[in-house]
């Protein structure tokens, strides 16, 4: 049983284009909601982190959004590049040492 | 740094056959992690340790499955007998402390085939 539901599966847009993806939860103990890259042929790194505390935070192109009523977190990917496609994963914590991922999104960016 | 180093990186073997994947986590962190993925159920965590102590196991699939951590440098999942189904990406994860907002440090993962 997946505690946090990720969507879509996969996606395609060209570059320049602003990938979207979404990411719900239910248990309102996660207190810690990472996002993880993921190349083909090596392991998900961490990309950037949320708490419920704060509803945006941006790194570089990368830009999280979170809805603590909704229960509802997602990642956008600002003036996306080629070598942005990869599968990225995210993720939920109730701050000990175990995470939840959501299913994963594969992203093609186009050049 | 050289990061989480796996090994091997592809393992072909035989079902009935044992199979030991070895990992070393980052100098320093303490916190270890094994996980499987594949398309089926994702990501999962297998086992966890804290400072070479099992502290998590709940993950381990079966008694085929087996995890030791003998120094703070040194981890080996092993799987005996192994089956088709246990077929995935193990990967092996490290951490500096024992909650997740320091991060998981992942290795590029073993692809086990069982045939």
């Amino acid at each position: 049983q997946q505690q946090v539901k990720q969507s879509p599966q996969s996606l395609i847009v060209q570059k320049g284009g602003i990938p979207i993806i979404n990411c719900a939860y239910e248990n309102t103990a996660f207190d810690y909601f990472p996002w993880y890259q993921q190349f083909p042929g090596k392991g998900p790194a961490l990309l950037i982190a949320i708490r419920p505390d704060v509803s945006e935070k941006k790194e570089g192109r990368f830009t999280i959004s979170f809805n603590k009523s909704a229960k509802q977190f997602s990642l956008h990917i600002m003036d996306s590049q080629p070598g942005d496609s990869a599968t990225y994963f995210c993720a939920a914590s109730k701050g000990d040492y175990k995470l939840s991922f959501g299913a994963g999104t594969t992203v093609t960016v186009r050049a | 740094d050289a990061g989480v180093i796996q090994s091997p990186r592809h393992e072909v073997t035989e079902m009935g056959q044992e199979v030991t994947l070895r990992c070393k986590p980052i100098s320093g962190h303490n916190s270890l992690f094994w996980y499987r993925q594949t398309m089926m159920r994702g990501l999962e965590l297998l086992i966890y340790f804290n400072n070479n102590v099992p502290i998590d196991d709940s993950g381990m699939p079966e008694d085929r499955f087996s995890a030791k951590m003998p120094n703070a440098s040194f981890s080996t999942l092993k799987i005996q007998p192994s089956e088709p189904r246990d077929s995935a990406v193990y990967f092996c994860a490290s951490s500096l402390g024992e909650r997740t907002g320091y991060g998981y440090t992942f290795g590029s993962g073993t692809r086990l085939t069982v045939v």
